[in-house]
């Protein structure tokens, strides 16, 4: 079965420290992997996307990896700001015809003052 | 920011009303969702559509109904709303074919159904 998971599911911590949200998946055949940023009210925003080739990818503050092999993959945030309060969530594109879209439930992020 | 746009953001309605969701997009993009979410819980699929006068069901069975005329409009629908319809719906589109299928999201439109 075709799943996505997060951990943790919520997360609490002080603004300038950095942090690593996990993400599992089953999904086959693999085709890419997306995290997003969902503040609260708002639609999800693309931060990273990983195909099976890349490892490592960056987007400012927000680092994301990738093991294929594993299924596995970690978004790090450095230096956090208040800002970065919100839900991440890894999407995994994949399955049977190879475009189904696979969400995760999300980790939610509070950074505190 | 994604040039996607829903209305209303919050709609409060008795049980029993009709009610149609809004989502445009000035993309130009050909694909476009529906998503169904509650709070802390993941993204459900409800519908999507590859293009004009397409539109397909997803994983998540809905009583909703959507249609699209227009490549930039994909609105929702619900014919008689019922407290179990209360829900955050997210409208997002993407472009036709490629590897990334990113998809943009709009703000979303909280629903509460009394």
């Amino acid at each position: 079965k075709n799943q996505v998971e997060q951990s943790p599911q919520s997360l609490i911590i002080l603004e300038g420290k950095n942090c690593t949200l996990q993400c599992n998946y089953t999904v086959s055949p693999f085709s890419n992997l997306r995290w997003y940023k969902q503040d609260t009210g708002r639609g999800p925003v693309s931060l990273t996307i990983m195909t099976f080739s890349e490892n490592t990818k960056s987007n400012g503050r927000y680092t994301a990896t990738l093991d294929a092999d594993t299924k596995q993959s970690s978004l790090h945030i450095t230096a956090s700001q208040l800002s970065d309060s919100a839900s991440y969530i890894c999407v995994v594109t994949g399955g049977a015809g190879a475009n189904n879209l696979f969400f995760g439930t999300g980790t939610r992020l509070t950074v505190i003052p | 920011e994604a040039d996607i746009y829903q209305t209303p953001r919050y709609l409060v309605i008795g049980t029993g009303k009709k009610i149609t969701l809004e989502c445009s997009q000035t993309m130009g993009h050909d694909k476009m969702y529906w998503y169904q979410q509650d709070p802390g819980m993941e993204l459900h699929l409800i519908h999507y559509s590859y293009g004009v006068n397409s539109t397909e069901k997803g994983d998540l069975s809905s009583e909703s109904t959507v249609s699209r005329i227009r490549t930039e409009h994909f609105p929702l629908t619900l014919e008689s709303a019922r407290p179990s319809h209360t829900s955050q719906y997210l409208c997002a589109s993407s472009e036709w074919g490629g590897r990334t299928y990113e998809q943009y999201f709009g703000p979303g439109t909280r629903l509460t159904v009394t």
